[in-house]
């Protein structure tokens, strides 16, 4: 069984656009995040929520929503899309932040 | 501002010839150092977390090690398969955060 997956694998896209990621884990961790691949394989935090409550949040554009519906679940909904969107997101859970992150295979998002 | 290095950013080696991987930190409080890897197309991997200076962890032919400054991730005797992007992340004390270095891009010929 996938610890961590999400949904779509691949997501092509119109400017203006709004959509959604959905992750879900089934390894019972409490803590959840949403990170940012670049073009240039940087990857960078964009949310936490640690038992359906958000704990990270970092300077992230307010089109980007993270919502979840409970502890196995976090999605990720984004408003109007632009250009600069397109990226792969990695959603990955732990038990606990100090602890080791899985991460999920990503959505290859690429706005047109 | 807290910030993580990874050097080379791009590392070619012949089978069989070791190297090290080398990953610097800027970081008030360290809480931890991770190591994962990532092949193309895959969620990152993975592989050591070091807590404290002086401290080393080993897998396969994979070893970590860790000073007040910096990680090295040395490699002994690769393989073909262990070409991957390597990446280096710190965890600052707000909250858990993960600070990601670069990467470092091995690829290991025959």
């Amino acid at each position: 069984d996938t610890a961590v997956s999400q949904t779509p694998k691949y997501l092509v896209t119109q400017m203006g656009n709004d959509k959604s990621i959905k992750c879900e884990q089934n390894l019972g961790h409490d803590t959840m995040y949403w990170y940012k691949q670049d073009s240039k394989k940087f990857l960078k935090i964009m949310f936490s929520y640690n038992n359906k409550e958000l704990i990270i949040n970092e300077t992230v554009p307010n089109r980007f929503s993270p919502k979840s519906p409970d502890k196995a679940h976090l999605n990720l909904h984004i408003n109007s899309l632009e250009l600069g969107d397109s990226a792969v997101y990695f959603c990955a859970s732990s038990q606990d932040p100090s602890l080791r992150q899985f991460f999920g295979p990503g959505t290859r998002l690429t706005v047109l | 501002e807290d910030q993580v290095t990874q050097s080379p950013e791009a590392l070619r080696l012949q089978e069989g010839e070791s190297s090290s991987l080398n990953c610097s930190y800027t970081v008030s409080g360290l809480r931890g150092l991770f190591w994962y890897r990532q092949d193309p197309g895959k969620g990152p991997e993975f592989l050591f977390t070091l807590y404290s200076a002086g401290e080393e962890k080993e897998k396969e032919r994979l070893k970590a090690t860790l000073t007040k400054k910096e990680s090295f991730l040395h490699i002994t005797a690769p393989k073909p398969e262990d070409s991957a992007t390597y990446l280096c992340a710190v965890l600052t004390p707000e909250g858990g955060k993960l600070i990601f270095g670069q990467g470092t891009e091995l690829s290991v010929k025959p």
